[in-house]
């Protein structure tokens, strides 16, 4: 098993434009998650997926929008990317089952924004 | 009030020694607790969950104050192996399935 996989792994961007991240998980996990990483602060949620077909805002989601493709498939999308949005994005899954609220990462998207 | 809080550090502890380190949580209402570790450009990965008043796995005890709201995890015998950026979770009660991380605390490991 993969786990989770998101490509691309690193990514640099000028202001303005456009871009999807991918992330995928093979563990048959109902919930995925997108999250961004900042110096200094905590893991941010940024949208999250509890199940196929229904995706929430976190607590950032201004300038992103997602798309559950299918079980496996969580895609975070920048319309128009701005400086601010320089991070390190984590895609997550969790199977949230009974007590376990468990979330395996993906190894990170690197972006920079210029 | 951030709704998770710790001490960034870093914690420089010699090789063999233990350390220690807390993580205060605001929500009341939270009745599990997880630590993560993050190694250096990399994911996070789950080290334990707290669901009770502790849990031990090994070299590493997490205990939990309900009264205080905080949770601390101990590591003995430190191992170089051992630095990382420990990242305390508290799940979001409001809202199924949502973790609230807090900002991590590096602990570096010397020989």
């Amino acid at each position: 098993n993969a786990g989770v996989t998101q490509t691309p792994k690193f990514q640099v961007l000028k202001t303005g434009q456009s871009m999807t991240l991918q992330c995928a998980q093979d563990m048959n996990h109902n919930s995925m998650y997108w999250y961004r990483q900042d110096p200094g602060m905590g893991l941010r949620l940024i949208y999250y997926s509890a199940s196929e077909g229904t995706t929430d805002k976190g607590e950032v989601p201004n300038g992103y929008n997602v798309s559950r493709l299918n079980k496996r498939e969580f895609s975070l999308r920048l319309e128009s990317a701005a400086p601010s949005q320089t991070s390190v994005y984590f895609c997550a899954s969790s199977d949230r089952t009974g007590r376990s609220d468990t979330q395996y990462f993906g190894p990170g998207t690197r972006l920079t924004v210029l | 009030r951030k709704e998770v809080e710790q001490d960034p550090g870093p914690f420089n502890v010699p090789e063999g020694a233990t350390v220690a380190f807390n993580c205060t949580y605001s929500n009341s209402a939270s009745q599990s607790f997880f630590w993560y570790r993050q190694d250096c450009r990399k994911e996070p990965k789950l080290l334990m969950s707290v669901y009770s008043s502790g849990n031990e796995d090994g070299r590493f005890t997490a205990q939990l104050n309900r009264a205080s709201q905080y949770i601390s995890l101990l590591i003995r015998d430190s191992k170089l192996s051992d630095s990382a950026t420990y990242l305390c979770v508290v799940p979001s009660t409001d809202s199924w399935g949502k973790l609230q991380f807090g900002a991590g605390t590096q602990v570096v490991v010397t020989p």
